[in-house]
């Protein structure tokens, strides 16, 4: 299967704008999703088929895709929204894979 | 209102297969774009996904587990069953289940995504 490289780790000050990317070859021709999952917590789906939010999830949250990278974008980064954040796309063989995950930090 | 609840058995032993069930409720897996899937988390690790069955009862399994993964479904219950064999305690995880959904984006392509979860089991491989 192919892989979905993130940054390990980002951070940002409360309020201001962090992007989130994920990088890999499948992204090229299928849509990606992304996931917030806090400790202890199952994952959520905030961002899917490239930009849209499912309901309940705040509009500062918002995605985009170039190539072979897509980003997650967080416009006014709040103190809830330090998790683990993870993207996933199907490849060509079928499968759904999960990058490495970003743990994003709020100073 | 959609909920997926996981069960099976909270410690296994080594060489042992483990069978989890995934019971959901609020929609049809015979429905054209439902799938139920299975993705696991070691402790401190990342998100890895198993396999997936869909509306149409095809399957698709993790290239790296796939001697190992059968999933199946049960409609009448609601139910969707993964069981794994040859359990090792590298495999000592989180495992979730999550209505997948499959939509048409253009003629071509499609929208694959999990959007909504379990609270998942935990699952100890230990002798």
């Amino acid at each position: 299967s192919s892989e979905l490289t993130q940054d390990p780790a980002v951070s940002v000050a409360l309020g201001q704008t962090v992007r989130i990317t994920c990088q890999g070859d499948s992204l090229r021709s299928y849509y990606a999703s992304w996931y917030q999952q806090k400790p202890g917590q199952a994952p959520v789906l905030v961002i899917y088929a490239e930009n849209n939010r499912p309901s309940g999830i705040p509009d500062r949250f918002s995605g985009s895709r170039s190539g072979n990278t897509v980003s997650l974008t967080i416009t006014g980064a709040q103190a809830e929204d330090e998790a683990d954040y993870y993207c996933n796309s199907r490849d060509s063989s079928g499968d759904r894979v999960f990058g490495g995950g970003t743990k994003l930090t709020v100073l | 209102q959609v909920t997926l609840r996981e069960s099976g058995p909270a410690l296994v032993k080594p060489t042992q297969t483990l069978t989890l069930t995934c019971t959901f409720s609020g929609f049809s897996l015979s429905s054209y774009g439902m799938c139920v899937t299975w993705i696991r988390q070691p402790p401190g690790k990342a998100l890895e996904w198993l396999a997936l069955i869909d509306w149409d009862d095809d399957k698709y399994y993790s290239t790296s587990l796939k001697t190992r993964l059968t999933i199946s479904k049960d409609t009448s219950k609601n139910q969707v069953v993964l069981t794994m064999t040859n359990m090792d305690p590298v495999d000592t995880a989180t495992y979730y289940c999550a209505r997948h959904k499959v939509e048409m984006a253009t003629i071509v392509n499609y929208y694959y995504y999990m959007d909504v979860w379990g609270k998942g089991t935990t699952v100890t491989v230990s002798s």
